[in-house]
């Protein structure tokens, strides 16, 4: 079935650094989005990528969606506090919204004042 | 708007007793979920329900049984407990995903239950 691989499980970063996470799947997804989730909280959606090659940016975070749409990024320009948490990415085989959402299994960063 | 509530948010059990998580939403999403979360595992999804009378297994469905009493509400079974169900338990539900919504998902706080 379809897998998705997320690397690395940890990170740890002195503030201001950057950070990269990085999600490979098995398959050909439909479209892939990514969620933060804070310690002790749950998960929230931060975006979802939908075209092949697709970057976006939200403020210090540029997410990129692979040509062949099965790989994609999160990358975090000069990390703060605020950033720590879990990242994970979550990938939908199946055409548009209507497939299956197998996540990833985390990045956790950790950032150090 | 609430969201999506979940309750218990904990639960002890002993191995072999039963128990119900019970999830409802208030944004008249269809789709609704139940994953678990363990360490390094990333979220594992249970089981899924599509729209309401609809039920699929997910990726890890053994030992749990759900039941979509409605539109809102998604109830995840244990029938016989074991230690290897220890986990974060979050419920989850989505809109239709059409033009002017990604299909995101929309978690509740979770369920942390302990199985000695």
């Amino acid at each position: 079935g379809q897998q998705v691989m997320q690397i690395p499980q940890y990170q740890h970063v002195q503030e201001g650094e950057d950070f990269t996470t990085y999600c490979n799947s098995s398959t050909t997804l439909s479209n892939i989005q990514w969620y933060k989730q804070r310690p002790g909280g749950h998960p929230v959606f931060l975006i979802q990528l939908v075209k092949s090659g697709e970057v976006k940016k939200q403020k210090r975070l540029t997410f990129q969606f692979g040509e062949a749409k099965k790989n994609s990024s999160l990358h975090i320009t000069a990390t703060q506090t605020t950033d720590v948490g879990t990242y994970f990415c979550a990938g939908r085989d199946g055409s548009g919204n209507t497939g299956k959402l197998i996540f990833g299994q985390g990045t956790t960063l950790q950032v150090k004042p | 708007n609430a969201g999506v509530t979940q309750t218990p948010k904990f639960q002890v059990l002993k191995t072999g007793q039963s128990m119900t998580l019970q999830c409802a939403q208030d944004m008249n999403h269809n789709s609704m979920y139940w994953y678990r979360q363990d360490p390094g595992m990333g979220l594992r999804l249970i089981y899924y329900s599509a729209s309401e009378g609809t039920t699929d297994k997910g990726e890890v469905p053994n030992g749990y049984n759900v039941s979509r009493l409605n539109k809102r509400e998604f109830s995840l079974r244990l029938e016989s407990a074991a230690p290897s169900q220890t986990s974060v338990y979050f419920c989850a539900s989505r809109g239709s995903g059409g033009l002017r919504n990604t299909g995101e998902l929309f978690f509740g706080e979770g369920s942390r239950l302990t199985v000695l």
